[in-house]
């Protein structure tokens, strides 16, 4: 089992330009989640997803959009970017037993 | 809202124990994780405790106290590879299995 897995690993972006992060899980979790994580600081909830076809908001949502088309796979969308949004993103999904599994880090840097 | 409390620092020495300690406040609780992350790598799930009491997982043992809203991670025959940073979680009743991280306590090992 691969896990939770992350596309891209490192990325440079031009303020206002998009992308799309790619995480898939193997281990067929209903829950998924996109977090972001600046220096110093803690995980902050940016989008849940409570199973296939359905998307919530966390803690920091704006600037951001989700998919769960297939129960596998979470996609985070960045429309325009922004300085702020400069960081690094960790998918998670999560199973019964309270422990949520992490991908290994996507790094964005917006210039 | 939801917040936590844990030291931003803490240093011990090879073979030593050590306490992490956090507090939290939050407007629904459903329980307190641990996450262990390495410079540059994903968080790893340490421990989670949803009642009252002691955890034990090997060298590493989680408490809380649910009417103080307060818990501690304690590491046992401290390792050079157990330095790393360390992060408290409240999991809030949404039902998704949110998680709310503290800020992180970074652990240095020294001989």
């Amino acid at each position: 089992n691969a896990g939770v897995t992350q596309t891209p690993k490192f990325r440079v972006l031009k303020t206002g330009q998009s992308m799309t992060l790619l995480c898939a899980q193997d281990m067929n979790h209903e829950y998924m989640y996109w977090y972001r994580q600046d220096p110093g600081m803690g995980l902050r909830l940016i989008h849940y997803s409570v199973g296939e076809g359905t998307t919530a908001k966390g803690e920091v949502p704006d600037g951001y959009n989700v998919s769960r088309l297939k129960k596998q796979n979470f996609l985070l969308g960045l429309e325009s970017a922004a300085p702020s949004q400069t960081s690094v993103y960790f998918c998670a999904s999560y199973n019964a037993g309270g422990e949520q599994y992490f991908g290994p880090g996507t790094r964005l840097t917006v210039t | 809202g939801q917040s936590l409390e844990q030291p931003s620092e803490v240093t011990a020495v090879e073979g030593a124990i050590v306490q992490i300690n956090c507090t939290y406040q939050t407007s629904g609780f459903y329980g307190l994780s641990w996450y262990q992350q390495h410079d540059g790598g994903a968080p790893t799930f340490l421990s989670y405790n949803g009642l009252d009491g002691l955890e034990e997982t090997g060298r590493f043992s989680s408490f809380l106290s649910r009417s103080d809203s307060y818990g501690y991670l304690l590491l046992q025959e401290l390792q050079m590879k157990d330095s790393a940073s360390y992060f408290c979680a409240v999991r809030g009743r949404t039902g998704a299995n949110n998680l709310f991280f503290g800020t992180g306590t970074r652990l240095t090992v020294i001989p």
